[in-house]
């Protein structure tokens, strides 16, 4: 096992097109999050689940954004209708126990929307 | 909501000195991560401090965790250029929290 894997890893998108991430956790965390980061700020947390279930999303998650973990493994994040304001770096993390071990963090899908 | 605020927010450093970084919280600190990232990629994990006075090393690395104070140091001996990057501290937003809150990072230039 690599770690947490993203794809793609750059996206380019004019406005108004859907875009969708992907993200591959390690296989034995059961926990998945994803979060976002502009330059020259922290991570904002997006949402996150347990296994399947979607457990916490935050204000951030607009109606334009939605994320799945359909089997429990990976997960997408799909933003339609992107708007400049979209541009940032999207990182996906896992967790087989957050509060013994943090996150595994992914490298990122940095979007720049045009 | 909580903020965390990082010091200083940028450091530039000559090889073989020691540095610290803060990370004070607005509210309780229920638990404390350190993560360093490279320009444009993820991050990676250092260190969790959850108790108060707990002190954590890892390599050349020592954080700290101060829950008076609801502040976090993070010091490195005898910086190398390898130490460079953003070093970032995150925070259990509610106390049991997935969630967590993260400072803006701390800019750190190691240099030869």
């Amino acid at each position: 096992d690599t770690g947490v894997s993203q794809d793609p890893r750059h996206k380019i998108t004019k406005r108004g097109q859907n875009v969708t991430f992907r993200c591959d956790p390690i296989s034995e965390h059961n926990r998945l999050y994803w979060y976002r980061q502009t330059l020259g700020q922290g991570p904002e947390f997006l949402t996150y689940f347990q296994n399947e279930a979607q457990l916490e999303k935050s204000r951030l998650l607009s109606d334009r954004f939605s994320a799945e973990r359909p089997k429990g493994s990976f997960s997408t994040l799909e933003i339609q209708r992107t708007e400049q304001g979209d541009s940032a770096m999207y990182l996906c993390a896992s967790s087989s126990d957050v509060f013994i071990y943090g996150y595994t963090f992914g490298s990122g899908t940095r979007l720049t929307v045009v | 909501s909580q903020e965390l605020e990082q010091s200083p927010q940028s450091l530039i450093v000559q090889e073989g000195k020691n540095l610290t970084i803060n990370c004070t919280s607005s509210k309780t600190l229920y638990g404390l991560y350190w993560y360093k990232q490279k320009y444009g990629e993820g991050l990676i994990f250092l260190m969790m401090l959850q108790k108060g006075g707990e002190e954590k090393s890892h390599e050349k690395i020592t954080a700290k965790l101060d829950e008076k104070k609801q502040q976090s140091s993070l010091h490195i001996t005898a910086s190398q250029p390898s130490h460079a990057g953003i070093y970032l501290c995150g925070a259990d937003s509610q106390g049991g929290s997935e969630k967590l809150v993260f400072g803006k990072g701390m800019k750190l230039t190691v240099n030869p």
